[in-house]
């Protein structure tokens, strides 16, 4: 079984529809993020939560929110979906190491598409 | 603020070559730099990481540079393979906290 898995891995909704993704791990990882990915762009985050009581926004938070329910769940909101949050969605998780030298595991994304 | 750059165009090389792909970055070094392959339709996957006291590190075909007085990253696969083919991203971390910020990826395609 995969360590970090998102649902759904596709998603086609309308503008103004509210819709949340989620991600489970199996790491035992206390940090997980969220990021966005756009051609040409890269890989942009979004939210990152570094503990259960823990959530900070990332680069580009407008329009998105998230809730950490438990160490291994971390779920994604568009509290009202618009066309420009079409994108690749991409959970990953971290375990602090030496150094704070940290590797990121990512969940195999989720294709959304705002109509 | 920072900014990273990677080679936007895609590379094509023949199967044996060395590739090399480029990672360059504005203002500040960053405390290390990874580096991911990313297949398509999948999440990225971790290769190797180097530190910012470090020139270079190695994993078996693959060699990393980090050049502090260039502020530069180069990324070797030598004996080049098909399956090698993919996007390659660099990321840089600069603060305890483990947030990354990464690069716009660069597509590799190796040739039979």
């Amino acid at each position: 079984d995969a360590d970090v898995t998102q649902t759904p891995r596709n998603r086609i909704t309308k503008t103004g529809k509210r819709i949340m993704l989620e991600c489970s791990q199996t790491k035992g990882h206390d940090r997980m993020y969220w990021y966005r990915q756009d051609p040409g762009l890269g890989l942009r985050l979004i939210y990152y939560s570094f503990d259960v009581k823990d959530i900070n926004k990332g680069e580009i938070s407008d329009g998105y929110s998230v809730s950490r329910q438990a160490q291994a769940k971390f779920s994604l909101s568009l509290e009202s979906a618009i066309p420009n949050q079409t994108a690749l969605y991409f959970c990953a998780t971290s375990e602090p190491g030496q150094l704070y030298q940290e590797t990121q595991y990512f969940g195999p994304g989720t294709r959304l598409l705002v109509l | 603020s920072q900014k990273i750059e990677q080679n936007s165009e895609a590379l094509n090389i023949q199967e044996g070559k060395t590739a090399t792909l480029t990672c360059n970055y504005t203002n500040y070094s960053p405390a290390y730099l990874q580096w991911y392959r990313q297949d398509p339709g999948r999440g990225p996957v971790f290769l190797l990481l180097i530190r910012e006291n470090e020139k270079e590190k190695r994993k078996e075909r693959l060699k990393v540079t980090f050049d502090t007085t260039l502020k530069q990253s180069l990324f070797h696969i030598t004996a080049s393979q098909p399956a090698d083919s993919a996007t390659y991203l660099c990321a840089l971390a600069y603060n305890q906290g483990g947030k990354l910020i990464f690069g716009q990826g660069t597509e590799l395609s190796v040739k039979p």
